[in-house]
């Protein structure tokens, strides 16, 4: 079954860019979305078609997806951003999420 | 603005059927993927299936054997069924909408508020 690996955690700065990758056998054929998701609460889309905001998002969340791995990127992050972040991709017509990252402001 | 509300059995004994619904309030039912995805407590997310408004299915392979997903147009519910269920189905379970914006490329934009399920007897 296909997999997406993530690091489990990533600590930044507030202000500073915090960089999360999703690595997957030939990720960058298929298209990444990326969830948020904060303690207690259901995920929120943040991403979608690798690079895509949703209405409300932030521009400072952004995306981007080649070869074996998409990356989710959060320039200048806030202390509002700290929560999971989960990539996720399409086995032929099976949904497949990530392992997760959880992203801490220091 | 669509809002999902889900429902169900928080407590359910092993080997049993674990049974959740979801309503779909301010928004078509129809045109959507509607999926159900669980998050066991403290891991990540794992995706269960899908269902569309005209009940066609489609379920992750290593669960489809103890897994039914059904759907009543007139009321805009859609709703899950785990046969035989053990200690590793504990988990909060979250229904969603999925959004197809090409070629089955499927996003999840609208979710409900999660039921935690626990198994034990």
């Amino acid at each position: 079954s296909y997999e997406l690996t993530q690091p489990p955690s990533v600590s930044v700065s507030p202000g500073q860019t915090a960089s999360i990758t999703c690595s997957g056998h030939k990720l960058g054929d298929k298209y990444a979305c990326w969830y948020q998701q904060k303690p207690g609460q259901s995920p929120v889309l943040v991403i979608y078609q690798d690079a895509k905001r949703p209405s409300g998002i932030p521009e400072r969340f952004s995306g981007s997806n080649s070869g074996n791995t998409a990356t989710l990127t959060i320039s200048g992050t806030q202390a509002m951003d700290e929560a999971d972040y989960y990539c996720q991709a399409w086995d032929s017509t099976t949904g497949v999420f990530g392992t997760g990252t959880k992203v801490t402001v220091l | 603005q669509v809002q999902i509300q889900q429902w169900g059995a928080g407590l359910v004994k092993p080997s049993e059927t674990l049974s959740l619904t979801c309503a779909v309030y301010g928004g078509s039912f129809s045109g959507y993927y509607w999926t159900w995805i669980r998050q066991p407590p403290g891991k990540g997310l794992e995706w269960i299936g899908e269902i569309n408004h005209s009940g066609g299915t489609i379920y992750k392979p290593s669960l489809k054997s103890r897994v039914t997903m059904s759907v009543d147009t007139s009321k805009n519910q859609f709703s899950l069924e785990v046969r035989s269920v053990t200690a590793a189905d504990t988990a909060v379970y979250y229904c969603a909408r999925g959004y197809d914006y090409g070629g089955r490329e499927i996003y999840f934009d609208s979710w409900g508020q999660g039921t935690l399920v626990t198994v034990s007897s």
